[in-house]
């Protein structure tokens, strides 16, 4: 099993939509959480820290779930410009492995008109 | 402007000829990361340094070298690259506040071990 998973997409949906991704992690003790946005095989550009208490930004949400050990994003009123792949990243606390940053695979949406 | 830059954008190289490809970053972040992205196989971490002369490994470091002599540079060295090393290479740094790690990414460099 990998330590990060994400749902595989893609997602298809039509521009104003309401659309969530979800990312399960493995590790308990993993400590900081983000979503990052990947413009076809260009650098990833981080979009949303994920705190515990959930927070947004404009038409993104993201909530952070620790008990069932996974994040989501929301995006409402889907926009042509939202189309990406979205990559969930998990960094883990310990000193010993404090900076190891796993990626999720990803999930590719397109926003269609 | 802050950025992180990369040089070469794009390398074509022979396999077993040491290759340098170097990071730079004018932020004063004190954590720099190196990753490959290969299809199907998304970002894997190859070598993070938390600060001037602490290096670690990530999950892929087989092959690779790194040193952090300065704060502001990163280089990632391969010094026989193989065909399994063609991968675009990413470099990425932060501020580090605690546990957080919020990365800001260099364009990329597309490599090709013929």
């Amino acid at each position: 099993r990998k330590e990060v998973e994400q749902d595989p997409g893609p997602f298809n949906v039509p521009e104003g939509a309401t659309v969530a991704f979800n990312c399960t992690y493995s590790n308990s003790a993993s400590q900081s959480f983000f979503w990052y946005r990947q413009d076809c095989r260009k650098e990833p550009k981080l979009l949303m820290s994920v705190y515990s208490s959930g927070n947004e930004d404009g038409r993104f949400t993201a909530q952070l779930n620790r008990a069932s050990q996974y994040i989501s994003l929301l995006i409402r009123d889907s926009k042509l410009s939202d189309s990406a792949t979205y990559l969930c990243v998990v960094n883990k606390a310990h000193n010993t492995n404090a900076g190891k940053s796993t990626f999720g695979d990803g999930t590719t949406l397109t926003v269609k008109p | 402007e802050a950025q992180v830059t990369q040089n070469p954008r794009y390398l074509i190289t022979v396999t077993g000829k040491k290759l340098t490809v170097t990071c730079s970053q004018n932020m004063n972040h004190e954590y720099m990361s190196w990753y490959r992205q290969d299809p199907g196989l998304g970002l894997r971490q190859i070598y993070y340094s938390m600060n001037v002369e602490v290096t670690d490994k990530g999950d892929v470091p087989e092959g690779y070298k790194v040193s952090r002599k300065e704060k502001r540079n990163f280089p990632l060295i391969l010094e026989s690259p193989s065909p399994n090393q063609t991968s675009l290479y990413f470099c990425a740094s932060s501020p580090r506040q605690g546990f957080t790690y919020e990365q800001y990414f260099g364009p990329g460099t597309r490599l090709t071990v013929t």
